[in-house]
């Protein structure tokens, strides 16, 4: 079974410019999360997608949005990118069943911002 | 607002020791308690999970225990090995709800 898939794994961007990440969940999933870990503030929530309808919102500026498609694919998307913006966007699948839930992680985009 | 403490930020232990990683959740409403080990250029890995009806599960040289009254939750790793040498995280979350983690504790095993 694939795992979670994010893309691209590196991104260089300067200030000022807008950045779009990309997250396959695995097949079946149906929510994807967002998450941004930096050595300082660790892992925060972003947002939550489930059936292509936000579901869950962090506390981010609205510079950050997402959306999600009906193959459950989900996007996320930076505006007018500042340094502090680098980090490493993690990207969770998960899954519902009977009461059982559980979040599988993606290995992440690293996005440094110049 | 809700909020996970982790302790100790990191552990040194020789290898076949035990170590012990503790959390601490505010929002009483959780239910649901993972744990992640994050290795070098990953993202993180669930290594064990606990739901608030069950007070300790156990996976070959890992377990967790949870004390819903002091709202404390460890992850135990017994018999230690290099490779158990990552940065792990607790989380909390109330059912469905976004997972609050903590600040991640770096393990080193040394042989």
């Amino acid at each position: 079974k694939a795992g979670v898939t994010q893309t691209p794994r590196y991104l260089i961007k300067t200030r000022g410019q807008q950045v779009t990440l990309s997250c396959s969940p695995i097949s079946g999933h149906r929510s994807v999360s967002w998450y941004q870990q930096t050595p300082g503030q660790g892992l925060q929530f972003l947002f939550e997608y489930f059936s292509e309808t936000q579901r869950n919102k962090g506390n981010f500026p609205g510079r950050f949005s997402g959306r999600q498609f009906s193959n459950s694919r989900s996007e996320m998307n930076v505006s007018t990118l500042e340094l502090g913006d680098s980090a490493l966007y993690l990207c969770a699948s998960s899954f519902w069943d009977r009461g059982d839930y559980g979040y599988t992680f993606g290995s992440g985009t690293r996005l440094t911002v110049v | 607002g809700e909020n996970v403490e982790q302790h100790p930020s990191t552990l040194s232990v020789q290898e076949g020791d035990s170590a012990v990683i503790k959390c601490t959740y505010s929002d009483s409403a959780s239910n649901y308690f993972p744990w992640y080990k994050q290795e070098l250029g990953k993202g993180p890995q669930l290594i064990i999970d606990i739901r608030s009806n069950v007070g300790e599960k156990k996976d070959q040289r890992i377990a967790v225990t949870l004390n819903k009254t002091a709202k404390h939750f460890s992850l135990h790793i017994t018999e230690t090995q290099p490779e158990d040498s990552a940065v792990y995280f607790c989380a909390a979350s109330r059912d469905t709800d976004k997972l609050i983690f903590g600040t991640g504790t770096r393990l080193q095993v040394f042989p």
